[in-house]
């Protein structure tokens, strides 16, 4: 059972360009948290979601970031127009229906804008 | 709003030897989680210990217990017979429950845990 893949493991960007971040959660997990973390600084969380809903967005920046979690497919975090401030980690984690179990965490994407 | 403090940036410890990482919170629920997770070079978020705030039993796993202190809000995670493979970022988490609504994750500014040989 694979664990939670995250790509690309590194990404550049220029400012004013789009990131897209993607994240397979763990077969069989269908909730889904996006984190960012700066350097030196503890995970903060962004958004939460489940197959096809927004479940918890109170820690996504209200313009530029949006996430997706389709039927089908992987999970999507997006920037636009990507300023030196989004240069950080960021995680993915996935859970199981299951109000008890904790969430695995992916090896993160390091997003940098230059 | 739930809050997670970890109020030592650095520690050392001797290979061989005990160390105590601190973690303290502050919350209005009274049924949540608690979590340490370890973080080495890779980035990889490693979970270490967990424990439910409804159990009085402190956790186990190994040489990693916890001394958990629900009227003083507090959970610190011993590291027994320290290894060199221990030295990372240790970072202390907190999970509301389900019927928050949600099941994000506070996390701490994060411990560095260096193992001298």
């Amino acid at each position: 059972n694979a664990g939670v893949m995250q790509n690309p493991r590194h990404l550049v960007r220029r400012r004013g360009q789009e990131a897209r971040l993607r994240c397979s959660p763990m077969k069989g997990h269908s909730h889904v948290y996006w984190y960012r973390q700066l350097p030196e600084e503890g995970l903060k969380f962004m958004v939460y979601l489940q197959k096809e809903n927004i479940i918890d967005e109170s820690g996504m920046p209200k313009e530029r970031f949006s996430a997706e979690f389709p039927k089908e497919g992987p999970s999507i975090l997006r920037i636009q127009q990507v300023v030196r401030g989004d240069s950080a980690a960021y995680f993915c984690a996935s859970s199981a229906d299951s109000r008890n179990t904790e969430a695995f965490f992916g090896q993160g994407t390091r997003l940098t804008v230059v | 709003a739930q809050t997670v403090t970890q109020s030592q940036p650095e520690m050392s410890v001797q290979e061989a030897e005990t160390v105590t990482l601190s973690c303290t919170y502050d919350t209005s629920e009274s049924d949540y989680y608690l979590f340490w997770y370890k973080q080495p070079p890779s980035r990889q978020m490693i979970l270490v210990i967990r424990q439910e705030a409804y159990k009085q039993q402190n956790a186990t796993e190994n040489r990693f217990s916890v001394n958990f202190q629900k009227a003083a809000k507090s959970f610190s995670l011993k590291i027994s017979d320290s290894q060199l493979g221990d030295a990372a970022m240790y970072f202390c988490a907190y999970r509301s429950p389900y019927t928050s609504g949600t099941y994000k994750y506070i996390f701490g500014t994060g411990t560095r845990l260096k193992v001298l040989a």
